[in-house]
């Protein structure tokens, strides 16, 4: 079965720590594999998505198919980074996102 | 082009009531996924069009929801006799799953 697992809801941070969100996944074949992030009043925008290797806003993503993780990270956090963040799957053999439950990032000053 | 419309933001109605939703896509993506979304959880699966061709529906989707695409460009979800376990965030998305979807606001449904 596809499936997503974000463990922590709430990731707690002081501005300029490093933060590392956790993703892990359950997919028997290659799957794409994305960050979407949503701030406050605002709509699910995608962040970031393995195959692109990129960087979007410090953030960078590694896709460890030995672990099945794809965790979100970014050296020096800001608190414009404080949103809710989710993990997503998409299987080559359909064309939907399975999504994790989230992760709450909060930045403090 | 201003991205994903969903219209109503809100609808608050009583049980048993039907209700309908309305995506409008980004004119040049021809999939449209609907999603729901209740308190505490990610977005979850329910239906997807390629054009008008309905591909794929989660066991989600009861048979008291329906979705359609006429023409393949706007979409409308319908609930039936709705119930109070079918209040949620219902999320319109198009593009392509491979290359990331592009979502809309959402309409915020509460069954009283």
């Amino acid at each position: 079965a596809q499936r997503v697992t974000q463990p922590e809801k709430l990731l707690s941070v002081f501005k300029g720590a490093p933060v590392e969100l956790k993703c892990n996944y359950s997919y028997s074949g290659s799957p794409e594999l994305f960050w979407y992030v949503q701030y406050s009043r605002q709509r699910l925008q995608l962040l970031l998505r393995h195959i692109s290797r990129e960087s979007i806003k410090g953030f960078t993503a590694d896709l460890n198919k030995g672990e099945t993780s794809f965790h979100l990270k970014k050296p020096f956090a800001q608190e414009e980074d404080s949103a809710m963040y989710y993990c997503a799957l998409n299987g080559r053999s359909t064309d939907k996102l399975i999504f994790g439950t989230g992760t709450r990032l909060q930045v403090f000053p | 082009d201003t991205g994903v419309s969903q219209d109503p933001r809100h609808k608050i109605t009583k049980r048993g009531q039907n209700v309908t939703f309305r995506c409008d896509p980004i004119s040049e993506h021809n999939r449209l996924y609907w999603y729901r979304q209740t308190l505490g959880q990610g977005p979850e699966f329910l239906t997807y069009f390629q054009n008008e061709a309905q591909l794929e529906k989660s066991r989600l989707l009861s048979d008291r929801f329906s979705a359609e695409r006429p023409k393949g460009s706007f979409s409308t979800l319908e609930i039936q006799r709705t119930e109070q376990g079918d209040s949620a965030m219902y999320l319109c998305a198009s593009g392509q799953g491979i290359y990331g979807y592009t979502f809309g606001s959402g309409t915020r449904l509460t069954v009283v």
